[in-house]
């Protein structure tokens, strides 16, 4: 199957400071890029849906001042948490899916980023 | 918008015994339905799935089933081995969600003991 990375696979930051995620697709073009975000012993939540090109669709309850997402390629989506607080401690993980203009793409998990806000 | 119910919660099984989760979901146009495995710490891995066109798919120990009228779908693990203990996802995908999201079941934990 596809290939997702994600970076860092761990973060531990300070309350009110900010943190980027990167998830990119190493052998494949990515047209739709997913964040999701799991708390422990919880299902994923799914947090924003991403295109190429275009700003991203947040799910309801989700701020998207808060959680920046930027998918300026095709291989690379980015998500910032800003101003992290400790409820912001998570897992998150970013998934990619191309385009090939069928109905069942499947969905290619990245490793999952643990955040940690101190 | 699509929501997926998943039982049980929890599962504790012996080994070489049968395992079966169950999923429902609310948007009749759902048409794919994956399911993962999850081990603690680690990414979701697909480990079949089962498109609307289909009642029922297998992969050596692994079987999916769909029920489209009663809008339900199953997983069976036969033979289950300590390796198959983490936790389960399943999820649907429908036409009318857009951009092709998964929405995720509640999880179940497998538990095999030896």
């Amino acid at each position: 199957g596809a290939v997702v990375s994600q970076h860092p696979s761990r973060v531990i930051c300070k309350s009110g400071t900010s943190v980027k995620i990167e998830c990119r697709s190493l052998d494949f073009q990515a047209t739709t890029m997913f964040w999701y975000r799991q708390f422990p012993k919880q299902s994923l939540m799914l947090m924003a849906t991403s295109n190429e090109g275009s700003k991203a669709t947040y799910e309801q309850g989700v701020e998207k001042d808060k959680f920046l997402i930027n998918h300026a390629s095709l291989t690379l989506s980015t998500l910032t948490v800003t101003s992290a607080h400790p409820e912001d401690s998570s897992f998150y993980i970013c998934s990619a899916s191309g385009n090939s203009g069928l109905v069942y793409n499947e969905q290619f998990f990245g490793p999952g980023t643990r955040l940690t806000v101190l | 918008g699509e929501n997926v119910e998943q039982h049980p919660s929890t599962l504790s099984v012996q080994e070489g015994d049968s395992a079966v989760i169950k999923c429902t979901y609310s948007d009749s146009a759902s048409n794919y339905f994956p399911w993962y495995k999850q081990e603690l710490g680690k990414r979701p891995q697909l480990i079949i799935d089962i498109r609307s066109n289909v009642g029922e798919k297998k992969d050596q120990r692994i079987a999916v089933t769909l029920n489209k009228t009663a809008k339900h779908f199953s997983l069976h693990i036969t033979e289950t081995q300590p390796e198959d203990s983490a936790v389960y996802f399943c999820a649907a995908k429908g036409m009318n969600t857009g951009f092709q999201k998964l929405v995720f079941g509640t999880g179940t934990r497998l538990l095999v003991s030896p």
